[in-house]
């Protein structure tokens, strides 16, 4: 079964500090790996992808199957990334989007 | 935004009756989607479709069906409406599936169950 684990509801951190937020997944086989995040009252948007190995905004997501997790940086925060954010797999035979619990980012000034 | 909307935004029922949410893209995709949005749930599958009249199901589909009878439309049916429905349902298009495959959701429809 495919599964996505978010350990945090809600991260609070101040503008220009590290941010993790973490993911943990379990699937059998090699997963396909997501962040998406939903801005307050825009529609939920795709981040970045492992495949791609990309930075977008400043995030950065390193997928580590030894320890089946794809945990989401960004080296500052700014306060624009308050958010609502959501880690999803994508299984063997190219399955829907499972989806994680999500974790609220609170970026504080 | 991609070219897809949800009708209706908002809409209140009673316990019982039944509801059917649409989803409407203008992309073409092949696969669209219908997930809910709970507290403390995240997001989680109802029903998919990966071509006209072809559907399956996902994670939490007891209660729910689906129709998909034209490329561009996929309807969501609670067919007798429980106040555990009471949610915000999300449709979803996307090209494929997989890692190079990126999904596009819709603005989000929120049903209150009464």
């Amino acid at each position: 079964a495919q599964r996505v684990t978010q350990p945090e509801k809600l991260l609070s951190v101040f503008k220009g500090a590290p941010v993790e937020l973490k993911c943990n997944y379990s699937y059998s086989g090699s997963p396909e790996l997501f962040w998406y995040v939903q801005y307050s009252r825009q529609r939920l948007q795709l981040l970045l992808r492992h495949i791609s190995r990309e930075s977008i905004k400043g995030f950065t997501a390193d997928l580590n199957k030894g320890e089946t997790s794809f945990h989401l940086k960004k080296p500052f925060a700014q306060e624009e990334d308050s958010a609502m954010y959501y880690c999803a797999l994508s299984g063997l035979g190219n399955t829907p989007l499972v989806f994680g619990k999500g974790t609220r980012l609170s970026v504080i000034a | 935004d991609a070219g897809i909307t949800q009708s209706p935004r908002h809409k209140v029922t009673e316990t019982g009756t039944p509801v059917t949410l649409r989803c409407h893209q203008t992309e073409n995709h092949r696969y669209m989607y219908w997930y809910r949005q709970d507290p403390g749930h995240g997001l989680r599958l109802i029903h998919y479709s990966y071509g006209v009249k072809d559907t399956d199901k996902g994670e939490v589909s007891d209660g729910y069906s689906v129709s998909r009878s034209k490329t561009e439309d996929f309807l969501l049916t609670l067919e007798s409406a429980t106040s555990s429905q009471t949610s915000v349902y999300f449709c979803a298009i996307s090209e494929g599936q997989g890692g190079n495959t990126e999904a596009f959701f819709g603005q989000g429809t929120r049903l209150t169950v009464v």
